[in-house]
């Protein structure tokens, strides 16, 4: 399957600090990313969709002030989590999509563990 | 909006027994069903999927079967292997929805050895 590489795997970081996630499409051009947050035991939560060359879709609840989002371009899609508090501490995983006339697909990257102290 | 419901949220069978896990949909708009690996840790991997104008796919020891009559898709493992050990998330979604997944709640699968 495609390769989608997440940067870091994991972060600590302070409360209050802000943390930059990376999420790149090694082999494809991705137009759109997804941007999604999982807590324990649960399934994955849409936050938003990122469209390379225009502002990101956030889903209903979710804070674009609090979680920047940047697709500067077809490989690679940013989010930053910005004063960053315990509640935000998460596995939060990209995607990106591949259209390839009939077969468009998902394809996830390995995540990136949020831990705020 | 689409609403995807799976089946059974913990799923243990004995290696080389068969594994099922099913899933319903509440949307016929939708047209694309993937079925997700997640192991410990990792972020979810494509394992198979099917789009509605087929309704069955195999890869070696997985198949999925969809009945968009009835709006449920079924993920099937054979010859399970203690390997196979992971949450399956099933997904649902269509051009009307932006191409965006609905997922269903997950299945722990546990491949006792």
């Amino acid at each position: 399957g495609a390769v989608v590489s997440q940067h870091p795997s994991w972060v600590i970081c302070k409360s209050g600090t802000s943390v930059k996630i990376e999420c790149r499409s090694l082999d494809f051009q991705a137009t759109t990313m997804f941007w999604y947050r999982q807590f324990p035991k649960q399934s994955l939560m849409l936050m938003a969709t990122s469209n390379e060359g225009s502002k990101a879709t956030y889903e209903q609840g979710v804070e674009k002030d609090k979680f920047l989002i940047n697709h500067a371009s077809l490989t690679l899609s940013t989010l930053t989590v910005t004063s960053a508090h315990p509640e935000d501490s998460s596995f939060y995983i990209c995607s990106s999509y591949r259209t390839s006339g009939y077969t468009d697909t998902q394809y996830f990257g390995p995540g990136t563990r949020l831990t705020v102290l | 909006g689409e609403n995807v419901e799976q089946h059974p949220s913990t799923l243990s069978v004995q290696e080389g027994d068969s594994a099922v896990i099913k899933c319903t949909y509440s949307d016929s708009a939708s047209n694309y069903f993937p079925w997700y690996k997640q192991e410990l840790g990792k972020g979810p991997q494509l394992i198979i999927d099917i789009r509605s104008n087929v309704g069955e796919k195999k890869d070696q020891r997985i198949a999925v079967t969809l009945n968009k009559t009835a709006k449920h898709f079924s993920l099937h493992i054979t010859e399970t292997q203690p390997e196979d050990s992971a949450v399956y998330f099933c997904a649902a979604t269509g051009m009307e929805y932006g191409n965006k997944l609905v997922f269903g709640a997950g299945t722990i699968l546990r491949v006792k050895s």
